[in-house]
């Protein structure tokens, strides 16, 4: 079935990287996606990375993608206390661009 | 540029009551739109989508049920709350068609039930 698995919570000090994990199962997915969703909010669009690229980055993030073991990580370098929210990974699924999200990682940075 | 409205922003309602919430999205047309609920401390999860007006698609069976009378327009109800239909209300919209599945995210409802 289909399912993206994320781990619930990481916590950082203000400056250092981050690195967000998740895992797939629909290896179909043409893209996959970062969305950030700050406190009491809808998410927004962080950034997607398209399934033949290992590599993709965008100023202080950096996404990526093993397709091989369905793996994929967002990094942010140098973490602010305004990255603290929930990073939602998530693949596509079928077609009416239905997109299946994980639970949601918690980012907590700290001074 | 397009823009997606919720409406309202907070609920409170009692078991049993009726609910009627609201999305509506401007500046483009024929979109897909969606209904997720983000329950305290969970995931997103697909309730309803839409490919047209009239047409819904629901994801999972529930108390709940979808409606889109108009082409911007996505009308999320019940006839009679219960307290798990508690949590965060998200509404989405994507371009149709799009080789990427971009969804754009309204700013939530909060209901609660009590």
């Amino acid at each position: 079935g289909e399912d993206v698995e994320q781990s619930l919570f990481l916590s950082v000090r203000e400056g250092d990287s981050s690195v967000i994990n998740c895992t797939y199962t629909d290896s179909s997915s043409t893209y996959l996606y970062w969305y950030k969703q700050e406190p009491g909010a809808g998410l927004q669009l962080l950034t997607y990375i398209f399934s033949n690229m290992d590599m993709k980055q965008d100023q202080r993030l950096t996404v990526l993608l093993n397709k091989k073991d369905k793996h994929l990580s967002l990094r942010i370098a140098d973490t602010q206390t305004g990255d603290s929210a929930i990073y939602f990974c998530a693949e596509e699924s079928g077609g009416y661009n239905k997109l299946i999200f994980g639970a949601g990682t918690r980012l907590a940075v700290h001074p | 540029s397009q823009t997606i409205h919720q409406w309202p922003a907070t609920l409170v309602q009692p078991v049993g009551s009726p609910l009627s919430l609201e999305c509506t999205v401007e500046g483009t047309s024929n979109p897909n739109l969606y209904w997720y609920r983000q329950a305290a401390g969970r995931g997103l999860q697909l309730l309803f989508y839409s490919v047209g007006i009239g047409q819904i698609s629901s994801e999972v069976p529930q108390n709940l049920s979808a409606s889109r009378p108009q082409d911007r327009q996505f009308i999320l109800s019940s006839k009679k709350l219960l307290l798990s239909d508690s949590g965060f209300y998200l509404c989405a919209w994507s371009i149709r068609g799009n080789p990427r599945n971009e969804q754009f995210f309204g700013p939530g409802t909060r209901l609660t039930v009590l």
